[in-house]
């Protein structure tokens, strides 16, 4: 089976500073990582995804996560934040070829002027 | 439709009614998956539906909770005999097809909800 452990419930940060989200994961087989973002009364949109090839995966919106696989991360990091990019970000796995994906709790970005 | 579109948006029952959730996916998506979205909780796998496959009931926490889906098409949620419990988001997402890890799922934008 696989987890997701996302180690900070809550990251402030103000406007135009650098943020990194961390996600670690378990799994005993090869999986596919993603990010999701979801804005307050809205559902989850796919930020960006690590399938295979390059650890360094780009999403939209300037965000971007590397896949470690020796520490079982995925952290997601964007170089400036922007006020609307406050929303909660959830990391989530699926083993490779597999369908249902597992998410993680959850990091609440809150970006302040 | 240009999104999954789920209804109603939010729901208020009193302990111990049923309660009917609904989710129409995008046209032509085959796969289907119900999570329920607890305040603080991350997404908690539900159900999945594939084409006419047998559903993957695996994340169905007790038999109160029920899914149908008619072909590839509208899927049902229903949740007997409510408890305070199940009060959460149920969020439903559709995606291309069984490989979620290529095209990534589509979500409605959730039910809320709260058994008082």
């Amino acid at each position: 089976a696989q987890s997701v452990t996302q180690l900070d419930s809550q990251v402030p940060v103000f406007e135009e500073a650098p943020v990194e989200l961390r996600c670690n994961y378990s799994s005993s087989v090869s999986v596919y990582l993603f990010w999701y973002v979801q804005y307050p009364n809205q559902g989850l949109q796919l930020l960006l995804k690590y399938l295979s090839g390059s650890t360094l995966v780009k999403g939209i919106n300037g965000f971007e996560a590397e896949f470690n696989k020796s520490q079982t991360s995925f952290h997601l990091r964007k170089p400036s934040v922007h006020i609307s990019d406050t929303a909660e970000y959830f990391c989530a796995v699926t083993p490779s070829g597999y369908s249902t994906l597992t998410f993680g709790k959850g990091t609440m970005l809150l970006v302040s002027p | 439709g240009a999104g999954v579109s789920q209804s109603p948006s939010n729901k208020v029952t009193e302990k111990g009614k049923d309660v009917e959730l609904r989710c129409d996916p995008i046209s032509g998506h085959t796969a289907l998956y119900w999570y329920r979205q607890r305040l603080g909780q991350g997404l908690e796998f539900l159900i999945y539906f594939q084409g006419n496959s047998a559903p993957d009931k695996s994340g169905l926490p007790s038999d109160r909770f029920s899914a149908e889906r008619t072909g590839e098409s509208v899927s049902t949620l229903t949740i007997q005999r409510t408890q305070q419990e199940d009060s959460a988001v149920y969020l439903c997402a559709s995606s291309l097809d069984a490989g979620a890890s290529n095209y990534g799922y589509t979500f409605g934008s959730g039910t809320r909800l709260t058994v008082v």
